[in-house]
């Protein structure tokens, strides 16, 4: 099975900061990677597919690299509205898996 | 719109079952794949179950293989999870999410609100 291990487990970063998430993978997975938006008592929310494909009605200052075990999560502006935990997900082979999640909160 | 509503939680003592729906409407439901992904209190996201669009073939967790079985009506637009044995490590919002269908990434575009199971004494 494969493991997906995201760092760090939680920042704090301010409004207008850019901000990054990484998200390992144990064996390679090409680019078959999802990253996701929860906020508290919410149901997740695709962000990012196929590890930088941005989803529509997603803005922009998201994106995502990587391909083949390392991949990335960026918010090139954080806005008051980002404070949430972000999970990435790897769809390369059953059973699909998420990392642990990263906890952004805004200072 | 999509809309997607679970159904079937509750309190089950260990050993006992239950059985999770789902309904789907405001897109193709006949089309699309569907999986179950849950969340322990506190924690991560786990994925549970894959069901193709056609319910020929079905995906599990280890964790969960052997005790539960995913099926789907497309005729009521209704997605199941059949789950026996449960254990306390099964408690759990259970969210039944929609397959975006991209053919390079198989992620979730739609999610319920998800349904609590509680595996207590």
């Amino acid at each position: 099975d494969i493991q997906m291990t995201q760092s760090p487990s939680s920042l704090s970063a301010s409004v207008g900061d850019r901000v990054t998430v990484t998200c390992r993978a144990s064996q390679t997975i090409s680019t078959y990677l999802n990253w996701y938006q929860q906020k508290p008592g919410k149901a997740p929310k695709l962000l990012i597919y196929a590890a930088s494909s941005l989803q529509s009605g997603v803005p922009s200052r998201f994106s995502g690299s990587g391909s083949g075990t390392d991949f990335t999560l960026t918010i090139s502006s954080l806005q008051p509205e980002d404070s949430a935990g972000y999970y990435c997900q790897q769809s390369y082979s059953t059973p699909y898996s998420f990392g642990q999640g990263t906890r952004l909160e805004i200072k | 719109q999509v809309q997607l509503v679970e159904s079937g939680g509750g309190v089950v003592r260990p050993g006992g079952s239950l059985r999770l729906s789902c309904a789907a409407s405001g897109f193709t439901f006949s089309s699309s794949g569907m999986h179950w992904v849950r969340q322990a209190p506190g924690k991560g996201l786990e994925w549970v179950a894959l069901i193709q669009y056609d319910g020929r073939n079905k995906y599990y967790a280890d964790s969960v293989k052997g005790r539960f079985t995913i099926s789907r009506d497309n005729s009521k637009n209704t997605l199941h999870l059949q789950m026996i044995s449960l254990r306390a490590e099964d408690t759990a919002l259970y969210y039944c999410a929609k397959d975006a269908g991209y053919s390079n990434a198989h992620s979730f575009d739609y999610w319920g609100q998800g349904t609590l199971v509680t595996v207590s004494s």
